[in-house]
């Protein structure tokens, strides 16, 4: 079965723009969290959504959103863009987050220059 | 809050070594841990999952195990080979279930 799918693989934007990720989970699955990785601070969790809600949030400014749509795929956004935010971001699917086992994938290079 | 520390942060070893990775956590109430792999500038592939209740879990040439007690979990490859070179992550998920990752370790196999 496919799995789960991050689109675009690279994207480079400048600050002060906005950025869309998007996340295709894995068929089935409803479940879908979201971290940022970086050198610095290792894998983040930034939200998780469930049935279209967002059931848990981490430790991230609001210009981090996200949102979940009836197919289960999701989406984040990050407005106003600052260096920092220069990341591999990671998406994870399970069917529900309870689930034991999460499935990653490939992730979202973003580079803020 | 959970803290999770790996060590070592890098090692390098020759093939066919046999080697043990270890992931520290410092709350016992957890619901579950899992070890991944991570290619450089790749995602995550999850390598065991261990329940816990459980107290190791063997893939192929890999067994971890789970002590609760102590806080600790090791990853155990055998017989290394190149193609392992990545770095390890681990991942305890708690009541919450958020996963909180350690920072991993750097693994290089040299032939």
């Amino acid at each position: 079965k496919a799995g789960v799918t991050q689109t675009p693989r690279y994207l480079i934007k400048t600050r002060g723009q906005q950025v869309t990720l998007s996340c295709s989970p894995i068929s089935g699955h409803r479940s879908v969290s979201w971290y940022q990785q970086t050198p610095g601070q290792g894998l983040q969790f930034l939200f998780e959504y469930f049935s279209e809600t967002q059931r848990n949030k981490g430790n991230f400014p609001g210009r981090f959103s996200g949102r979940q749509f009836s197919n289960s795929r999701s989406e984040m956004n990050v407005s106003t863009l600052e260096l920092g935010d220069s990341a591999l971001y990671l998406c994870a699917s399970s069917f529900r987050q309870e689930d034991l086992e999460a499935f990653f994938g490939q992730g979202t290079r973003l580079t803020v220059v | 809050k959970q803290e999770v520390t790996q060590i070592p942060a890098a090692l390098s070893v020759p093939e066919g070594e046999n080697l043990v990775l270890n992931c520290s956590f410092t709350d016992s109430a957890i619901y579950n841990l899992q070890w991944f792999r991570q290619d450089p500038g790749k995602g995550l592939t999850s390598l065991l999952l261990i329940q816990s209740s459980q107290r190791e879990q063997t893939s192929g040439r890999l067994n971890a195990s789970l002590d609760k007690s102590s806080g600790r979990s090791t990853l155990y490859i055998a017989a290394s080979q190149p193609g392992d070179s990545a770095t390890y992550l681990c991942a305890i998920s708690g009541g919450s279930y958020i996963p909180t990752f350690g920072r991993g370790t750097s693994l290089i196999v040299h032939p």
